[in-house]
């Protein structure tokens, strides 16, 4: 299947400081990319979608202020966490839409930045 | 959002086939059947998807049932590392993936 990157794969801040995430389509372009927040012991919970040359759109609760999503090109997605705060300590995850040649796109998810802000 | 229901947790032992169910009463013509699963501290891996027939890859097999309100994902011997958390997901359109709470697999040696 297609690979998906994040980096870094973990980071610990202090309070106040703002951290940047990158996600990367490694071998296939991603016209589209999500981002993911998942709580211990929780599922994933969508945060917003991100579509390449245009301004994300944010699920009903995610401060789009707080959470910057930029899709620049067709493989590079970054979210940056803007003056963190101890309760942004989350493992966020990112993925890619492959609109391959199968009759559906498939999405790839990157390994997960575990995200500590003390 | 069309809606998923799985159990929490399912055990297995090693080397056993597991059949994990899933029930979509809520699911439209269009959406395709999505499974996905997690393992600890990791993202979620594409194990296979489906929208009517039966589906075989090498990791697993979909049978989804003839009114598509249901579908069980097998795997026909169970690893070690195939512990995780296996998500069932509806693709509304090809569009974003929401994921409920899936099912924590325990597999015994």
């Amino acid at each position: 299947g297609a690979v998906v990157s994040q980096h870094p794969s973990w980071v610990i801040c202090k309070s106040g400081t703002s951290v940047k995430i990158e996600c990367r389509s490694l071998d296939f372009q991603a016209t589209t990319m999500f981002w993911y927040r998942q709580f211990p012991k929780q599922s994933l919970m969508l945060m917003a979608t991100s579509n390449e040359g245009s301004k994300a759109t944010y699920e009903q609760g995610v401060e789009k202020d707080k959470f910057l999503i930029n899709h620049a090109s067709l493989t590079l997605s970054t979210l940056t966490v803007t003056s963190a705060h101890p309760e942004d300590s989350s493992f966020y995850i990112c993925s890619a839409l492959d609109r391959g040649a199968s009759s559906t796109d498939t999405q790839y998810f990157g390994p997960g930045t575990r995200l500590t802000v003390l | 959002d069309a809606k998923t229901t799985q159990p929490n947790s399912m055990e297995s032992n090693e080397e056993e086939p597991v059949h994990l169910p899933c029930n979509h009463s809520t699911i439209s013509g269009t959406d395709y059947i999505h499974w996905y699963r997690q393992l600890p501290s990791q993202g979620p891996e594409y194990v296979i998807h489906g929208l009517t027939s039966n589906v075989n890859n090498r990791m697993a097999s979909l049978a989804i049932a003839e009114d598509r309100k249901s579908s069980t994902l097998i795997l026909h011997r169970a690893t070690l590392r195939d512990a995780a958390v296996y998500y069932c997901i509806l693709r509304v359109n090809n569009n974003d993936m929401r994921f409920g709470a899936g099912t924590r697999l325990t597999v015994k040696p």
